[in-house]
């Protein structure tokens, strides 16, 4: 079993909808981080929790520390929002482990 | 300042060449890291540097070596590139003031024949 998860593995939405990605870990950590990465692009950071929610723009991040569980909203996506979002956690290090990714297409 | 840079952008070997993959910061991170991204997987660990003069291994160090002679300079090196080694590498860095953000390079792509 991963020790990070995420669902769904690949999403379809309209220009428009409510997106919301979910991951899970099983190990303890320091923080949990939303990443993005465009096709054939980089990688950026898009959040790092510990705690609580976080927002930025049309982004929100939620994290549930006693359930092992966080979420990435989108709210009114967009084509340019089309990319894959990665979740990963920092165990108590600074090494990452890394969800498998969820690969997001908006539709005009 | 110019971030997590890497070079080349991309690479064609042949099986058996070496190769060096090269990384660079220049904001003064202690920390570094090269991962490997293939299809259907997540990104996955190859080696880390928390420090000039120290590293050590991640999830898959095999065929893959690395030195951090500087606080700047990360390079990762394939001793002999197999066709498994076909791969796009990502190299990062992270200080320490804001709980380990990490920093990604552009990428490299990388074929092995």
């Amino acid at each position: 079993k991963n020790e990070v998860e995420q669902s769904p593995q690949n999403l379809t939405a309209q220009e428009g909808e409510f997106i919301t990605i979910n991951c899970s870990y099983s190990v303890g950590i320091s923080a949990l981080h939303w990443l993005q990465q465009h096709p054939g692009g980089g990688i950026v950071s898009l959040f790092m929790l510990s705690s609580g929610k976080k927002k930025h723009g049309r982004l929100i991040a939620t994290i549930n520390i006693q359930e092992k569980h966080s979420s990435l909203h989108i709210t009114a996506s967009h084509p340019r929002d089309s990319a894959v979002y990665i979740c990963a956690v920092t165990t108590y290090g600074q090494n990452f482990v890394f969800g498998p990714g969820t690969r997001l297409s908006v539709l005009p | 300042n110019a971030g997590v840079t890497q070079t080349p952008k991309f690479q064609v070997l042949k099986t058996g060449q070496s190769m060096t993959l090269q990384c660079a910061q220049d904001m003064n991170h202690e920390y570094m890291s090269w991962y490997r991204q293939d299809p259907g997987m997540g990104l996955r660990l190859i080696h880390y540097s928390v420090g000039a003069g120290i590293t050590d291994q991640g999830e898959v160090p095999n065929g893959y070596n690395v030195s951090r002679s500087t606080t700047e300079d990360f390079p990762l090196r394939l001793l002999s590139a197999a066709p498994s080694q076909t791969s796009v590498y990502f190299c990062a860095s992270s200080g320490t003031g804001r709980a380990y953000e990490q920093f990604f390079g552009p990428g490299t792509r990388l074929t092995v024949l």
